[in-house]
């Protein structure tokens, strides 16, 4: 069955520093990966996606993610983060016939 | 622009009350999708649904059903609506899935808030 692991479930950062927030998943093939952004009271933003070629995959509002097969993993980057990207971060890989499998969840705060 | 809404942003809803949560979106899209989002627990499946009439139970249909009548709306069915029942309600919808060649991302609407008295 497909899982996906978000190891921290809190990251403070200071304003302008560097981010990497941390998903590993479990699938058996060839996995479609997502990077949701979901501010306090909203409903879920896609990030960014990964369906295949570059392994590198540029998303909105700066951010990026690496798909690293040997890892399991796909981490989300951004260079310098703005104290509007305080939110919570969800990771998913895609299922059968599109059904999405969620992790828990990474709250990111910015402090000053 | 993508648009899916939920017909309400809150609610608040005594123990027992038959609950009826709507979804519409606006993209011609196939599949639809409802979650429950808990904290520390992430989002997780209820139902959904591929087809006009069609539906699959998710991870935790229990105490839950839905109906789809037509392919743009989506509802949610709390039958005799429970204290456990009260969370986040989140609706989504998608095309087909890479088997058809069209993407399968999500688009998700802002949330209902259910509290249940």
């Amino acid at each position: 069955a497909q899982s996906v692991t978000q190891p921290d479930i809190h990251i403070t950062v200071s304003e302008g520093a560097s981010l990497e927030l941390r998903c590993n998943y479990s699938y058996g093939a060839t996995p479609y990966l997502f990077w949701y952004v979901q501010s306090p009271g909203q409903g879920l933003q896609l990030l960014l996606k990964y369906f295949s070629g570059d392994t590198l995959v540029q998303g909105i509002k700066g951010f990026e993610a690496e798909f690293k097969r040997s890892q399991s993993s796909f981490n989300l980057r951004k260079p310098s983060v703005h104290w509007s990207d305080a939110a919570e971060y969800f990771c998913a890989v895609g299922a059968l016939v599109g059904k999405l499998v969620f992790g828990t969840g990474t709250r990111l705060l910015v402090s000053p | 622009d993508v648009k899916v809404t939920q017909s309400s942003r809150y609610l608040v809803k005594r123990t027992g009350e038959k609950v009826f949560l709507e979804c519409v979106q606006d993209m011609d899209h196939e599949n639809m999708f409802w979650y429950r989002q808990d904290p520390g627990l992430g989002l997780r499946l209820i139902y959904f649904s591929y087809d006009v009439k069609m539906k699959e139970k998710g991870d935790i249909p229990e105490g839950y059903s839905v109906s789809r009548e037509k392919k743009e709306r989506f509802s949610l069915i709390l039958e005799s609506a429970s204290t456990n029942q009260t969370s986040m309600y989140l609706c989504a919808s998608s095309h087909d899935g890479p088997s058809s060649g069209r993407e399968d991302t999500q688009y998700f609407g802002p949330g209902t808030r259910l509290t249940v008295l």
